[in-house]
């Protein structure tokens, strides 16, 4: 099976510009999740879907951050306007049930300038 | 507050060696823990898991852990070490959801040669 897929691998923005990541998972897995790795720091819980609802979004870090999976199939983390310390790796993970393994994507390494 | 710890920054070791990558944890009731392995340029892969019963828990690739409820630690061991296990390794705790997981700061697993 195809595993979970991101895009951009790497994006490098000026600060106050817009960038979108996207996550595509698994074929099947109603849950979506979104976790960041800032630059030296703990990989943090950013939200969670279930099919195209947002189960929790308590990590989100501000209204500057938006995600969203129309029809619960792929997602999209959109950041706007950008910070610098937005930088770090952003990792999907999808995983069949609430109760299952996680499986993540290779990371969209964002660099704000 | 829950959280896992792994005092290590990076753990080096000789090919054929045993090792071992340290994580302790301090969380409220039956604790669940995991081990995520990070290759290089790759996501996070899911090694082994301790939900309840046997305290040493096997996994993928040769690794084991075992959960020291006394000691508060589920240490990640393997017995004979491989270059190819170089990588960064991630002890993580659920907080608020089985798959809302808090994160070691990670540790680097260097296997020499």
């Amino acid at each position: 099976e195809a595993g979970v897929t991101q895009f951009p691998s790497h994006s490098v923005i000026e600060k106050g510009q817009t960038v979108t990541l996207r996550c595509d998972p698994i074929s099947g897995h109603d849950n979506l999740y979104w976790y960041r790795r800032v630059m030296g720091k703990e990989i943090k819980f950013l939200l969670h879907f279930v099919k195209e609802s947002k189960q929790d979004e308590s990590g989100m870090p501000n209204n500057r951050f938006l995600a969203e999976r129309t029809g619960g199939t792929y997602s999209t983390l959109k950041v706007q306007p950008a910070e610098l310390e937005d930088s770090g790796v952003y990792f999907c993970a999808s995983s069949q049930t609430g109760n299952s393994p996680l499986h993540f994507g290779n990371g969209t390494r964002l660099t704000v300038t | 507050a829950q959280s896992v710890a792994q005092p290590e920054d990076q753990v080096n070791v000789a090919e054929g060696n045993p090792l071992t990558v340290k994580c302790t944890y301090s969380v409220s009731g039956n604790p669940y823990l995991f081990w995520y392995v990070q290759y290089p340029n790759r996501g996070l892969q899911f090694l082994l898991k301790y939900i309840t019963g046997d305290n040493l828990v096997k996994g993928s690739y040769g690794f084991e852990a075992e959960f020291n409820k006394s000691q508060t630690s589920f240490h990640l061991k393997k017995p004979s070490a491989l270059v190819s296990d170089s990588a960064l390794y991630f002890c993580a705790a659920p907080r608020g959801g089985y798959n809302k997981l808090i994160f070691g700061a990670g540790t680097r697993l260097a296997v020499h040669p």
